[in-house]
C-alpha cells in the first residue's frame, strides 16, 4: 500500500537557522498537504501543494510529482515554529483518505 | 468561516459507557472525514462520508464504532460500550469535493477510565 515516509524524524535548531523537511512517497499522489501541529493543537494545513512549489512567509514547500517526493523549508525558525510537522497524501483521488508520514518533530531553542 | 467544529472538546467516560461525539463541517464541504490521533498509532483513518453517503469506513473498528451524517451541516461519531484502549484525540475533518484541501477541526479529546 501507499507509505509516506518523513525525515527527519526529529529536529533541533537554534533560532534563526533554517530547516529542511522531507516527504517520500512510494506512488504518485493526487494530493499532497503539509500540516502543522502544536502540542495539544488543532491540525492546520501549511500546504496544499501536489505538484510544483508554494510560499507564505518563511515557509515554502516543492513538491516533484514525478520523483515522489516533497519538501518544507522553514527560514530564520522562531521559537514559536516548535511543534511537529506532517505530510499527508492521497493517490487515489476524489476526496478519499489522506495517508499519513509520523511526523518530524521540531524544535527551536531561543 | 469559524471553520469545522467539533464538541465537545473534551470527554470523559467510564469503561463501558457510550460516547457520542459531533462534528460540524465547513459549510459547503461536501466531504467528511473522522481520524483518530494517538501517541502510539498516530494519525489513523476511520471514515469519510461524501455528500452525506457513506464512502470509506475501512478504518472502523466494526463492533463498537458507528458515524452517521444525517444533514449536510453535521456528523456524529459514536462509541459503544467504550474501552480504555479507545482514549484518543478524534479529528473531524472537511473538503470541497474534487482534488481539494483538508481542514481540520480541533478534535475532541476522549479519555476512558
Amino acid at each position: 500500500g501507499q507509505q509516506v515516509q518523513q525525515s527527519p524524524a526529529s529536529l533541533v535548531l537554534q533560532e534563526g537557522e533554517n530547516a529542511e523537511l522531507q516527504c517520500n512517497f512510494s506512488s504518485t499522489a493526487t494530493r499532497l498537504q503539509w500540516f502543522y501541529q502544536h502540542p495539544g493543537g488543532r491540525l492546520v494545513s501549511l500546504f496544499y501543494n501536489p505538484s510544483g512549489t508554494k510560499h507564505t512567509g518563511r515557509l515554502t514547500s516543492t513538491t516533484v510529482t514525478n520523483e515522489r517526493r516533497s519538501s518544507l523549508h522553514i527560514s530564520s525558525s522562531q521559537t514559536t515554529d516548535s511543534g511537529t510537522y506532517f505530510c499527508a497524501i492521497d493517490n487515489v483521488g476524489d476526496n478519499s483518505k489522506l495517508i499519513w508520514g509520523l511526523g518530524t518533530s521540531l524544535v527551536v531553542n531561543p | 468561516n469559524a471553520g469545522v467544529i467539533q464538541t465537545p472538546r473534551h470527554k470523559v467516560t467510564g469503561k463501558g459507557q457510550e460516547a457520542t461525539l459531533w462534528c460540524e463541517p465547513i459549510s459547503g464541504h461536501s466531504a467528511v472525514f473522522w481520524y483518530r490521533q494517538t501517541i502510539v498509532q498516530g494519525l489513523e483513518f476511520l471514515t469519510y462520508f461524501r455528500n452525506q453517503a457513506p464512502i470509506d469506513d475501512s478504518g472502523m473498528p466494526k463492533e463498537r464504532f458507528s458515524a452517521q451524517m444525517p444533514n449536510q451541516s453535521h456528523s456524529t461519531l459514536k462509541i459503544q460500550s467504550t474501552q480504555p484502549q479507545d482514549s484518543a484525540v478524534y479529528l473531524c475533518a472537511s473538503s470541497p469535493l474534487g482534488q481539494a484541501e483538508v481542514f481540520f477541526g480541533k478534535g475532541t479529546r476522549l479519555t476512558v477510565v
